[in-house]
């Protein structure tokens, strides 16, 4: 069984620009959730789609936004990217709730905003 | 809120064992624990679930004391390949609803590095 994948693995950005980012989860797997790593602030949660509703958010501004497609592949998108947008995003999916589930993560993307 | 994990690193010689812990300030639902080797992403080690249950494939014990918020992940004879930075997730009762429901939070990570 395939794993979780992201597109691309690597993406430089300047400042000012938007960025999409896009995740294929494990097949059979509707929840996909987003996380942005970095060396200060560890693992942050971005947002939980599941078929193609958004579940659940967290505290990153309105620049920061998702979406999920009816084969679960979900994408995420950030417009008026700054420097404090550099890091390392990853997308994991689960069977079910993340709560109480297993998350499968991708290999990520790096993100660089110069 | 984000769990509190300690220590923030250990090193340890191969053999050896740590204890790693995970405290939160609210009610928690589960906790999740993860390594993350550098430069890979982050692989599933266990989740403990309010009541007793535990879901786990590896070879590591943990524990969940649900009165005080805290789970410890237990790493004994330890082994090179159990090197890496260690995550630690929890997510509050169903209950909490609001904007709280099934998110996950992950604590700042503790490294873990062994050595021959």
């Amino acid at each position: 069984k395939a794993g979780v994948t992201q597109t691309p693995r690597y993406l430089i950005k300047t400042r000012g620009q938007q960025v999409t980012l896009s995740c294929s989860p494990i097949s059979g797997h509707r929840s996909v959730s987003w996380y942005q790593q970095t060396p200060g602030q560890g693992l942050q949660f971005l947002f939980e789609y599941f078929s193609e509703t958004q579940r659940n958010k967290g505290n990153f501004p309105g620049r920061f936004s998702g979406r999920q497609f009816s084969n679960s592949r979900s994408e995420m998108n950030v417009s008026t990217l700054e420097l404090g947008d550099s890091a390392l995003y990853l997308c994991a999916s689960s069977l079910g709730l993340p709560l109480n589930n297993e998350q499968f993560f991708g290999p990520g993307t790096r993100l660089t905003v110069l | 809120q984000q769990p509190v994990q300690s220590p923030q690193a250990v090193i340890l010689r191969e053999g050896e064992d740590a204890v790693i812990n995970c405290s939160s300030s609210k009610a928690l639902y589960s906790v999740h624990w993860y390594r993350q080797k550098h430069g890979e992403a982050p692989v599933f080690l266990m989740i403990l679930l309010k009541g007793g249950e535990q879901k786990g494939h590896e070879k590591i014990s943990a524990s969940f004391n649900e009165k005080k918020q805290q789970s410890s992940l237990y790493l004994t004879a330890s082994q090179l390949s159990y090197s890496g930075t260690y995550f630690c997730g929890t997510a509050p009762p169903l209950s909490a609803g609001g904007t709280s429901y099934g998110k996950l939070t992950f604590g700042q990570g503790t490294i873990l590095t062994v050595h021959p």
